[in-house]
């Protein structure tokens, strides 16, 4: 059971460059989330999906836009990368909601983010 | 923002003692939970506590949750070198608008020496 797996661990950008976060879960779950950790801020949302086919936005979605196609993937994407960009990337999935108290969240390994 | 703040921000004991971290929060919940980071690490969840619920008790843990005075607290007993990592507390938002959002706390620092 790989839980949530988050490619790739690492990566270097310059500034301008755009790429994609990848995120995968195989357990099924509904809920799907992004957070930035930055020193000293905590976690931080970014966008998150209750659904396939539904996205909302988080705390800090400026600069980022996902999309959720299918029930297991939920890609970030970074369309002009910028170093305030740089950063830990957590993707996380729950059965549901976080208002549910059955819905804890199952977290990623995390992608190290540097943007020169 | 409806993010959580835990206290201390860094807490240093030795192996045997007791740590006790707490968080505080601005909105209504419906839960709160807390989570923890090894270095490096992605986050791994500890407990929950619903809204209705004051106590609750897990292994080594035992979290309170006042919703009064919108706190809680991590009590870890008998702390290990292993224990040490960081620990967040996380409230969802009882509010329509912003129901599928978790907010996370900037975290305790724990550090057990052996």
């Amino acid at each position: 059971n790989a839980g949530v797996t988050q490619t790739p661990k690492f990566q270097v950008l310059k500034t301008g460059q755009s790429m994609t976060l990848q995120c995968a879960q195989d357990m099924n779950h509904e809920y799907m989330s992004w957070y930035r950790q930055d020193p000293g801020m905590g976690l931080r949302l970014i966008h998150y999906s209750v659904g396939a086919g539904i996205t909302d936005q988080g705390e800090v979605p400026n600069g980022y836009n996902v999309s959720r196609s299918t029930t297991e993937d939920f890609p970030l994407r970074l369309l002009s990368a910028a170093p305030s960009q740089t950063s830990v990337y957590f993707c996380a999935s729950s059965y549901g909601v976080p208002s549910l108290a059955k819905n804890i969240q199952y977290f990623g390994a995390g992608t190290r983010l540097s943007v020169l | 923002s409806q993010q959580g703040e835990e206290d201390p921000q860094a807490l240093s004991i030795q192996e045997g003692e007791n740590a006790t971290m707490n968080c505080s929060y601005k909105t209504s919940i419906n839960n709160l939970q807390w989570y923890r980071q090894n270095s490096g690490r992605g986050l791994v969840h500890l407990i929950l506590i619903r809204s209705n619920e004051r106590e609750k008790h897990s292994g080594r843990l035992r979290v309170t949750l006042d919703t009064s005075k919108k706190s809680s607290s991590l009590l870890i007993t008998a702390s290990r070198a292993a224990d040490t990592a960081s620990y967040f507390c996380a409230t969802d938002a009882n509010r329509g608008s912003t129901l599928g959002r978790l907010y996370f706390g900037r975290g305790t620092q724990l550090t057990v020496w052996p």
